[in-house]
């Protein structure tokens, strides 16, 4: 079970959009329409943002998208807002009894 | 409004076993559509799903823990728990217990997290 594949860090002015990948394989994202997205600030938990790929829980503004092609989940920030600055992560199902896992991390900074 | 609270030891020796708890308020444990589970994450790391059990005790674990984890539930405390074994400094990290929704395929509520640091 390994890690799914995300970019260590990614930037954009206030008002930018900027998109995150996530890549797995046909045994996880590929396979799955079970990928989430999760913002993290610094010493608080996790946050979900996305789950299905692209759909948003009540209360995530509409600024987050998500989106999935092949083996490759993204997420798009869209309109950055300084609140914004945070690690993001990825996760997927991974089938074989029921297992989950996570991307290695994006740390977004609103320049 | 639902919350979830970890609690145990902070301080873990080598090769002993790590025991934490993981409270639910503001909803029930015994519920068919969520599943309940640990999530770790070493300083300065990312995440790491450890495993999630069902209200009627059935468990599915990282394969990469599988040998080392044990969660357990009391549904009568709103409780679940975490045994992690023969620990070692690699598994120091921050635990949270979280919410596995079915419904969502996702973990959509979390604990605040506790660290636990394993040293002699």
């Amino acid at each position: 079970q390994s890690a799914l594949t995300q970019p260590p860090s990614a930037s954009g002015s206030p008002g930018q959009s900027v998109t995150i990948s996530c890549t797995g394989a046909s045994s996880d994202v590929g396979g799955y329409d079970y990928v989430s997205w999760y913002q993290q600030h610094p010493g608080k938990a996790p946050k979900l943002m996305i789950y299905e790929v692209s759909k948003r829980p009540s209360g995530v503004p509409d600024r987050f998208s998500g989106s999935k092609s092949g083996n490759t989940a993204s997420l798009t920030v869209s309109g950055l807002q300084a609140e914004d600055e945070a690690d993001y992560y990825c996760n997927s199902y991974a089938g074989s009894i029921n297992s989950w896992v996570f991307g290695g991390g994006t740390k977004l900074t609103v320049l | 409004q639902l919350q979830l609270q970890e609690s145990g030891p902070g301080l873990v020796k080598p090769s002993e076993t790590l025991s934490l708890t993981c409270s639910v308020s503001g909803g029930s444990i015994n519920r068919s559509d969520y599943f309940w589970g640990w999530i770790r994450q070493p300083p300065g790391k990312g995440l790491q799903w450890i495993g999630s059990i069902y209200y009627n005790g059935t468990t599915y674990y990282n394969p990469s823990l599988n040998s080392r984890v044990t969660i357990s539930v009391d549904t009568s405390k709103n409780q679940f728990s975490l045994k992690l074994s023969s620990v070692t400094a690699a598994d120091t990290a921050v635990f949270y217990c979280a919410r596995d929704s079915e419904v969502l395929a996702a973990f959509d509520s979390w604990g605040q997290g506790t660290l636990v640091t394993v040293s002699s």
